[in-house]
């Protein structure tokens, strides 16, 4: 129940295109769902985030989507560049208690080509 | 300033070897993480510490040490590894207490042969 299933693993669009990776959960006490692009040998870096009481949140060229209903939620890139080439992970977390933690997806690997 | 800075970037070390990860961040976070990521994987969350106490340790080896002497700076303690703890290690820190915007470090790559 605490899993984040991500999809696809693998993503090759190109410029200009508009990679779409969608990420489901489980669990239902889950309230935060962030972002995150890792470049090779780089840290995750926070891309975006929302909570469930929007359906939608954009910055920049990026957007998330947000499903409560089907407990599923996805991430846009508009206008997608080569820079944009990297792996996203997809995370979810519960800000109640005391034990707090994202649980993150197994991430995809974006590559753009030009 | 939203920087984790990590330090070494990179380290290599004998399986007997003694040796130290330092992750230092001066954004006034109280909540500070270690992650273990291998290659084409997610982060594996290790420890937490907030407010300079472990809060969070996921059955972590006791090969790995961790120490928090003060809210800026997370120390990981590394003793008798195998090859198989090779991997980046990440420190992340986070606002308040345990909460959700984690701002990750570039990582230490730690070799063990």
């Amino acid at each position: 129940q605490q899993q984040v299933k991500q999809s696809p693993q693998s993503l090759i669009v190109q410029k200009g295109g508009i990679p779409i990776i969608n990420c489901a959960y489980e669990n239902t006490a889950f309230d935060y769902f962030p972002w995150y692009q890792q470049f090779p040998g780089k840290g995750p870096a926070l891309l975006i985030a929302i909570r469930p009481d929007v359906s939608e949140k954009k910055e920049g060229r990026f957007t998330i989507s947000f499903n409560k209903s089907a407990k599923q939620f996805s991430l846009h890139i508009m206008d997608s560049q080569p820079g944009d080439s990297a792996t996203y992970f997809c995370a979810a977390g519960h800000s109640g208690g005391s034990n707090y933690k994202l649980t993150f997806g197994k991430g995809t690997l974006l590559t753009v080509n030009p | 300033d939203t920087e984790v800075t990590q330090t070494p970037k990179h380290l290599v070390m004998g399986m007997t070897n003694k040796k130290s990860l330092k992750c230092e961040q001066h954004m006034g976070h109280r909540a500070m993480y270690w992650y273990k990521q291998k290659a084409k994987k997610p982060p594996e969350l290790m420890f937490v510490y907030s407010y300079e106490k472990l809060s969070i340790n996921e059955s972590v080896p006791s090969r790995f040490s961790p120490e928090c002497p003060n809210s800026s700076l997370l120390n990981l303690h590394l003793h008798a590894l195998q090859p198989e703890d090779s991997a980046l290690y990440l420190c992340a820190s986070s606002p308040r207490r345990i909460q959700e915007t984690q701002y990750f470090g570039p990582g230490t790559r730690l070799l063990v042969l």
